[in-house]
Formats: structure tokens, sequence, C-alpha cells
């Protein structure tokens, strides 16, 4: 079984700056999956960003990009430019990979991220 | 904007009701998903049905049962709940082609028992 885990439970940091969220797993898989989704007091989980095991090459959408070490079993998610609106509640997931959409993802804690004006 | 739509946004009922709760999403995905989620907590898969077919349980009790009309469509039919099961339940869906499907989720219906 997987497991994620997420130590920092809440974070908080001002307008503009860079902030990064911890996220470590542990899997006996070679194939896998990592995605950051965002959760806002809106309550929609949001994919953020997400990286194939396979891949060296760290993923990057915008001001969002990880820091993947898959020896470390380690994927972090860099957010630069912070803004207001990415106040939410951070989830790192894991997920092995299943044919035809049998797919689970297994979640860690969450990580509450506040952006401060 | 998210192209899976959840309805009810917020629903209440008695321990006696029997409500649905419904999905949709027309990305053409062949796999769709049930997820639970109680306050601070990260999510729970509840059923995942793959081209229609229900093809994981996570040992929900029956008071839940899962619906699949079409390709499009996901229903959650609640009958008899308790008050613990009050909580934020989100569908989703994804390709379902190969492997390795990036899951695409709903705004969610917040369900309260009373």
């Amino acid at each position: 079984a997987q497991t994620v885990t997420q130590s920092q439970p809440e974070m908080s940091v001002q307008e503009a700056e860079t902030v990064t969220l911890s996220c470590t797993y542990d899997t006996s898989e070679n194939n896998y999956y990592l995605f950051w989704y965002k959760q806002p007091p809106s309550r929609q989980m949001i994919l953020v960003i997400r990286q194939e095991a396979y891949k060296q090459q760290n993923a990057t959408e915008n001001r969002f990009s990880v820091n993947f070490q898959k020896a470390a079993k380690s994927f972090s998610l860099k957010i630069s430019d912070s803004q207001l609106g990415d106040t939410a509640m951070y989830f790192c997931a894991f997920m092995k990979p299943f044919l035809f959409g049998n797919e689970k993802l297994t979640f860690g804690t969450g990580t509450r991220l506040t952006i401060i004006p | 904007d998210t192209e899976v739509t959840q309805t009810p946004k917020h629903l209440v009922m008695g321990m006696t009701n029997k409500k649905s709760l419904k999905c949709e999403q027309h990305m053409g995905h062949r796999a769709m998903y049930w997820y639970k989620q109680k306050a601070k907590k990260p999510p729970e898969l509840m059923f995942v049905y793959s081209y229609e077919k229900l093809s994981i349980n996570e040992s929900v009790p029956s008071r839940f049962s899962p619906e699949c009309p079409n390709s499009s469509l996901l229903n959650l039919h609640l009958h008899a709940l308790q008050p613990e099961d009050s909580a934020l339940y989100l569908c989703a869906s994804s390709q379902a082609q190969s492997s390795g499907n990036t899951i695409y989720f709903g705004e969610g219906s917040w369900l309260t028992v009373v």
C-alpha cells in the first residue's frame, strides 16, 4: 500500500513571495503518477500539476513547479509570486496506474496555505 | 470552470429519507468516481465506474447505492443515512483510455443528515 505524508499542516506567506510545500511518499512501485490538487474555500478540488515518475524533468505550470526526487520519494510544490487566490488547502496525491480508469488517488493530509496581503 | 457538474450543491435529509446526488460530465470520459470528504480530511474513494460498469467498491455501506445510467451520468442514491454520513461528496471523472489518467473533480455536494 502507498502512503503520502505532508508534514506541514499550515503555512502562510506574504503576497508575491515564493513558498514551497513538502510531500513525501512511500511505495514499492516503479511506475506511478504524482499530483498536487488545491481546494479553496469553495471546496472544489482543482488540479494544480501532474508528474509522471518515469520523467526526470520536473513539471511546471506557470507559477507552479515541482521538485521531484524519485530516489528520495519526495515531491515538493513551489509557488512563485504567490497571489491571494492561491489561498487554499493543498493536497499531494499518489496514483498507481491501472487500465481503463480503475485508478485510485491516495491523498496526503493536506497543507493549509494562507497568502497574506 | 469545472466540467464535472454536481447537483444539488447542498442537501439536508432526514435519516428516513431517500435522496440522490447527481453528477454529469461532457468531456467524453469513461471512468467516473465518487469520493467522500469529511471536514479537515482528504477525500476517500467510495466507488469507481469504468465504461459504465462498477469496477471498484471500497466496502461502502449499502445505504449508499451508485448508478451509472450512461457514460456521462453518475448518481449516488442515499437511503437510511446516519448523521456521521454528513460530508462533502465529490464526483470525478477521467479518460480511462489507457493508464495514468488525470482525475478531474466537480464542485461537490454538501450533505447534511439530521
